[in-house]
C-alpha cells in the first residue's frame, strides 16, 4: 500500500548546526505539505508545494519537491532551540492523503 | 481569534463504553477531518467531511463513526472502545478543496480502561 517514509526518524543536532529531513513516497503525489508538531502539541502547517522541482524558502527553512513528485526535503539552516519538534511531510495521491512517518528533531543548546 | 476547538481535552472511558469526542470551528471552513495519532506515530486520517459529504478511509474500523450536524461542529463516535483505541484524536479543518492547508485543534487524549 501507499507509504510515505521519512528519514531520519530521529536527529540530534547542536544548536547552530544544519538539519535536513527527507520524505519519500511510493507513488506520485499531487502536492506535498509540511507540518511541525511541538512536543505535546498539534501539527501546525508550514508550507505546501505543488509543482515538480519547486523550491520555497521561509527564513531559515528551505523546502524542495522532487522532479518526479515522489520525494521532498526540508532543510533548516543554523538550528535554534525553538526548532525542536517533529516534522511531518504529508501528501495527496488520488483521493487519499497520508502523513509521513515524521522526523523528531532535538536541538542541544 | 478564529480557531479549532476540541472538547474535552482528556477523556477516560471504559472498555466497550461508547464515547463521543467533539470538535468545533470558528474558521467557517467547509472541510473537517478526524485523525488518530498514537504515541510517536504520524497522524492517521480516519475520515473527513467535505461540506455534508462524508468520506471514510478504507481502513477505518466500523467502530468509528462521525456526525457533522452543521458547518461548525463535527463529532467522533467510538461505539465500543478497545484498548487499542487509546490515542490522541485530532480534528482539523481546511478551506476550499479537500486536503488543502489544514488547521488542527489541540486534540483529545483518549484513555481506555
Amino acid at each position: 500500500g501507499q507509504q510515505v517514509m521519512q528519514i531520519p526518524q530521529y536527529q540530534h543536532v547542536q544548536e547552530g548546526e544544519d538539519f535536513t529531513t527527507y520524505c519519500n513516497s511510493s507513488t506520485t503525489l499531487s502536492n506535498i505539505q509540511w507540518y511541525k508538531q511541538r512536543p505535546g502539541g498539534h501539527p501546525v502547517f508550514l508550507i505546501q508545494l505543488v509543482k515538480s522541482g519547486e523550491v520555497k524558502k521561509q527564513k531559515r527553512l528551505t523546502f524542495q519537491f522532487g522532479e518526479a513528485k515522489k520525494n521532498s526535503s526540508l532543510h533548516i539552516t543554523a538550528t535554534q532551540t525553538t526548532d525542536v519538534g517533529t516534522y511531518f511531510c504529508a501528501g495527496r495521491t488520488g483521493n487519499q492523503f497520508y502523513f509521513g512517518t515524521g522526523t523528531s528533531l532535538t536541538v542541544i543548546p | 481569534d478564529a480557531m479549532v476547538i476540541q472538547n474535552p481535552r482528556y477523556q477516560v472511558t471504559q472498555f466497550g463504553k461508547p464515547v463521543t469526542l467533539s470538535c468545533s470551528q470558528t474558521l467557517n471552513h467547509n472541510v473537517m477531518y478526524w485523525y488518530q495519532q498514537k504515541s510517536s506515530q504520524a497522524p492517521k486520517l480516519l475520515f473527513h467531511y467535505y461540506d455534508k459529504d462524508f468520506n471514510n478511509e478504507a481502513d477505518t474500523p466500523d467502530n468509528f463513526q462521525s456526525r457533522r450536524p452543521n458547518t461548525s461542529f463535527c463529532f467522533l463516535d467510538i461505539r465500543s472502545p478497545g484498548l487499542g483505541d487509546a490515542a490522541m484524536y485530532l480534528c482539523a479543518t481546511s478551506r476550499g478543496g479537500t486536503y488543502n492547508e489544514q488547521f488542527f485543534g489541540p486534540g483529545t487524549r483518549l484513555t481506555v480502561l
